[in-house]
């Protein structure tokens, strides 16, 4: 079957714009994560959904980002008033279930802030 | 917070050389994953491993947990340049997201 996708697969954006960076998990995976990754470095956690409970938004940067899930499907990352330092790449990872199942990634996002 | 520190950062080799990569931690996880990253593309995972002291074979890959779990090695033998990649060591905890290491960039030369 598919894998996790996303899209787009690369973003330039000017400073100050907004973005929004859309992932398609596994079908039937209840949990959706989203991570950044910073040049060949590892991942920082963002958010994680599971099922209609209440994300964990507590690796939110700041305010200016934000995320949604609807329909338990496709999850929406968004980055208003964008920074340089936004600049990475955005990964997408869905399960079967919670935390410790297997994650499988999508091929991420690559966001350039200029 | 949890953290987790990966050794070496980088690490260039002939084909054919053996080397070990290390993931370490002053905490306790309950398990330990180990995941591949090519170039343009999202971690794939290699192996989870559970048990303290437990060693889990994949071909060429020799994953070792370590006794206390706060550890874990990762040992490839006879590097080939299929090999090249980032490794990421994943430490997961029961009702914490995985915390990630900051991942070693192998490269195998021919």
């Amino acid at each position: 079957g598919a894998g996790v996708s996303q899209s787009p697969s690369n973003k330039v954006t000017e400073k100050g714009k907004d973005v929004e960076l859309r992932c398609d998990p596994i079908s039937g995976h209840t949990a959706l994560y989203w991570y950044r990754q910073s040049l060949g470095q590892g991942l920082e956690f963002l958010i994680y959904f599971q099922g209609n409970s209440a994300p964990d938004k507590s690796g939110l940067p700041s305010d200016r980002f934000s995320a949604e899930r609807t329909g338990g499907s496709v999850s929406t990352l968004t980055i208003q008033r964008t920074q340089q330092e936004d600049s990475a790449v955005y990964l997408c990872a869905s399960s079967l279930g919670p935390f410790q199942e297997t994650q499988y990634f999508g091929p991420g996002t690559r966001l350039l802030v200029l | 917070t949890q953290l987790l520190e990966q050794s070496p950062q980088f690490l260039s080799i002939q084909e054919g050389e053996n080397l070990t990569v290390y993931c370490n931690s002053s905490s306790v996880f309950s398990s330990l994953q180990w995941y591949r990253q090519e170039p343009g593309e999202g971690p794939v995972l290699l192996v989870t491993v559970v048990t303290g002291g437990e060693v889990k074979k994949l071909k060429r890959l020799t994953f070792q947990f370590g006794d206390a779990r706060k550890d874990s090695s990762l040992h490839i033998t006879a590097a080939q340049p299929g090999d090249t990649g980032l490794y990421l060591c994943a430490g997961a905890n029961a009702g914490n997201m995985l915390t990630f290491g900051g991942g070693t960039r192998l490269m195998v030369k021919p």
